[in-house]
């Protein structure tokens, strides 16, 4: 069966901290690849998304995650995180074709002012 | 653009009673919409797939009767949770299609609450 796995469940880091929230698919075929973010309370916000093209995408907030797909991932990176970027983070995969989106378990990060 | 609004934003409601909650999509049209759910602490489960003018398609394990789907215009589907009880309290978000690329667009979810 398709999935998503996001390894880490749990992250903590200090400000000013370089931030890298693994995602791993299992789909052979070509896929789309989304991340989003979900601040305390609110609503699902697309931070980036990857149809073609330039593998490493550039999103909101100074994110930034890259495509390899030798290895079935589209990790998520950020240089330096802010008190604000606290927040659930969601990876998803849509094979290409297809609507349907397979979402992560999530990785919740903290970052400590 | 591709805007999604749900309604309401939050219900709280006892034992037994129906909610019906409403998804649009203010600024395109959208044949095929997507409800999801999300308990405290995980990521979104699909329930179903709403396309307009015909049945829901429902994910393993999601009872029909329950969560019962609408999608009477091409920028309005209805979820409505029968007979609720409080194991259905959550968090229900929905979504929908725009284009080719079949991206879809999420609204801010409506959080319920069964007392």
């Amino acid at each position: 069966a398709q999935s998503v796995s996001q390894h880490n469940h749990h992250v903590i880091l200090s400000e000013a901290a370089s931030l890298e929230l693994g995602c791993n698919y299992s789909y052979g075929g070509t896929v789309n690849l989304f991340w989003y973010v979900q601040y305390p309370g609110q609503h699902l916000q697309l931070l980036l998304k990857y149809f073609s093209g330039d593998p490493l995408v550039k999103g909101i907030k100074g994110f930034e995650a890259e495509f390899i797909k030798s290895k079935f991932s589209f990790n998520l990176r950020k240089p330096s995180v802010q008190w604000s970027d606290t927040a659930e983070y969601f990876c998803a995969v849509k094979p290409s074709g297809t609507y349907k989106y397979i979402f992560g378990t999530g990785t919740r990060l903290k970052v400590l002012a | 653009g591709a805007v999604v609004s749900q309604h309401p934003s939050w219900v709280i409601c006892k034992s037994g009673t129906s909610v019906k909650i409403e998804c649009r999509s203010l600024d395109f049209q959208a044949t095929t919409m997507f409800w999801y759910r999300q308990f405290p602490k995980q990521s979104l489960m699909l329930m179903a797939t709403s396309n307009e003018g015909s049945k829901a398609t429902y994910e393993q394990g999601v009872e029909k009767d329950k969560f019962l789907i609408n999608h009477a215009s091409l920028t309005l589907s209805t979820l409505t949770v029968t007979s609720a009880h409080p194991e259905d309290s959550s968090f229900y978000i929905c979504s929908a299609i725009r284009d080719s690329n079949n991206e879809q667009f999420f609204g801010p979810g409506t959080r319920l609450t069964v007392l």
